[in-house]
């Protein structure tokens, strides 16, 4: 089945920086990534996605990268701003029985000092 | 976006009873919903697949006779937590695929807490 590896597991960047966070998956066929954001005690939340047909994607100060050849996607945020503290998780779809579920990166936690 | 509603939010309970957990989507049905359960700090681990009408598919080493899952129509999952022990204390999520959009929207969590 499919396997999400998710790096950095903290992140830690000042106020106005550039965040990075990167993810592999194993399985070629996955076609769906989405990124959710989770404050803390608090449901995940879709930041992003990216489907397989296309390399990029672009939401005000979010951006999603996908290398399908390489099977990895990077999340970036620009301009952090401390309310972007939060653990990111990304996924990968896979199908399996018939029925298509998300497998989960083990979660960044993202700090933006101010 | 859609809403997931998930009740109870919390729950604190003696060991040996059972616990029901609902799971909502409120404005679009969900042929398919699927429960996690999430650790501190920790990612998501899925436990089963719900699909409207018929048996839940669990994953590997969650025990289908001890969390018991119900997916009745379209706009309902329940999660049934039986015969409860401290181990099973957790914070438990479902989630609800719009099939119209193809995403995935979560509920707001249920943390177990068993005496």
């Amino acid at each position: 089945g499919e396997n999400v590896e998710q790096h950095p597991s903290t992140l830690s960047v000042q106020e106005g920086d550039s965040a990075v966070i990167k993810c592999t998956y194993s399985d070629s066929a996955s076609n769906y990534f989405p990124w959710y954001k989770q404050e803390l005690g608090k449901r995940p939340q879709l930041i992003i996605d990216i489907r397989s047909n296309v390399g990029e994607k672009k939401d005000q100060r979010i951006a999603v990268t996908l290398n399908k050849t390489a099977k990895h996607f990077s999340l970036h945020i620009t301009e952090t701003q401390p309310e972007d503290s939060a653990v990111y998780f990304c996924a990968a779809s896979w199908l399996q029985g018939g029925s298509e579920k998300l497998v989960f990166g083990k979660g960044t936690k993202l700090t933006v000092n101010p | 976006g859609a809403v997931v509603s998930q009740h109870p939010s919390r729950v604190i309970c003696k060991s040996g009873t059972s616990v029901k957990i609902e799971c909502r989507s409120l404005d679009f049905q969900a042929t398919t919903m699927f429960w996690y359960r999430q650790f501190p700090k920790q990612s998501l681990m899925l436990m089963a697949t719900s699909n409207e009408g018929s048996k839940a598919t669990y994953e590997q080493g969650v025990e289908k006779d001890k969390f018991l899952i119900n997916h009745a129509s379209l706009t309902l999952s329940t999660l049934t937590v039986t015969s409860a022990h401290p181990e099973d204390s957790s914070f438990y999520i479902c989630s609800a695929l719009d099939r119209y959009n193809e995403k995935l929207f979560f509920g707001s969590g249920t943390q177990l807490s068993v005496l």
